[in-house]
């Protein structure tokens, strides 16, 4: 158990939708990742906030989003869901920001159905 | 950008034979980190092993050690000793040290046989 949390563990959906994936980062980590796991585009980066400000953006569509709150979890937004977002969506956590080793915790992932 | 690549899609390994996973890199950085990851069917990545750039030491933990070949841009993971609970999909992972961001490689999916 990697100390991070993620709710739902499952989430199914019809296109057009749209969904929250909501996660809870380590006691004591202020940095949350997102990460897309897809059959067609492997695992990439989205996005990463440190304590509660956006750090850094990827490959994240302009439907999606996503904000660290005051207590530090993290939503990501879906919204006008496609067939294609399709995917197991995980979310990591670390101690800093950037500097040094910041080795990252993920959670167990939501995987979501879009139909 | 940095680029992840691992060329071997599959493997297999008998249990308690050694077995190495090849992953190659792409980058103008000099200080960097690399990471394996292991993602059994659970689904669940787990951190094996990970490397700084600035070291030459060899990373090792317990079965899991790496081949750190910089000028190569190479970083090989070696499994000693393979046990079947070592079967997943092991993924190599790129961080440059001014950005935050994990580069993922295409996965090797390794199985181990009894």
């Amino acid at each position: 158990d990697s100390g991070v949390t993620q709710t739902p563990k499952h989430l199914i959906t019809a296109t057009g939708q749209r969904v929250t994936l909501r996660c809870s980062p380590r006691s004591g980590d202020l940095s949350v990742y997102w990460y897309q796991q897809s059959l067609d585009q492997g695992l990439q980066f989205l996005i990463q906030y440190y304590n509660g400000e956006e750090r850094a953006k990827g490959n994240i569509l302009e439907r999606f989003s996503a904000q660290q709150f005051p207590d530090l979890h993290s939503e990501l937004n879906l919204s006008s869901l496609e067939l294609g977002d399709s995917a197991l969506y995980f979310c990591a956590s670390s101690v800093r920001g950037r500097e040094g080793l910041n080795e990252q915790f993920f959670g167990p992932g939501t995987r979501l159905t879009v139909l | 950008a940095q680029t992840v690549t691992q060329s071997q899609p599959e493997m297999s390994v008998q249990e308690a034979e050694t077995v190495t996973l090849s992953c190659t890199y792409d980058t103008s950085e000099s200080n960097y980190y690399l990471f394996w990851y292991k993602q059994p069917p659970s689904r669940q990545m787990i951190l094996v092993i990970r490397q700084e750039a600035y070291k030459q030491q060899n990373a090792t933990e317990n079965r899991f050690s790496v081949n750190f070949q910089k000028a190569a841009k190479s970083f090989s993971l070696k499994i000693s000793d393979s046990q079947l609970g070592d079967t997943a999909m092991y993924f190599c992972a790129f961080r440059n040290n001014a950005g935050n961001m994990l580069t993922f490689g295409g996965g090797t999916r390794l199985m181990v046989k009894p």
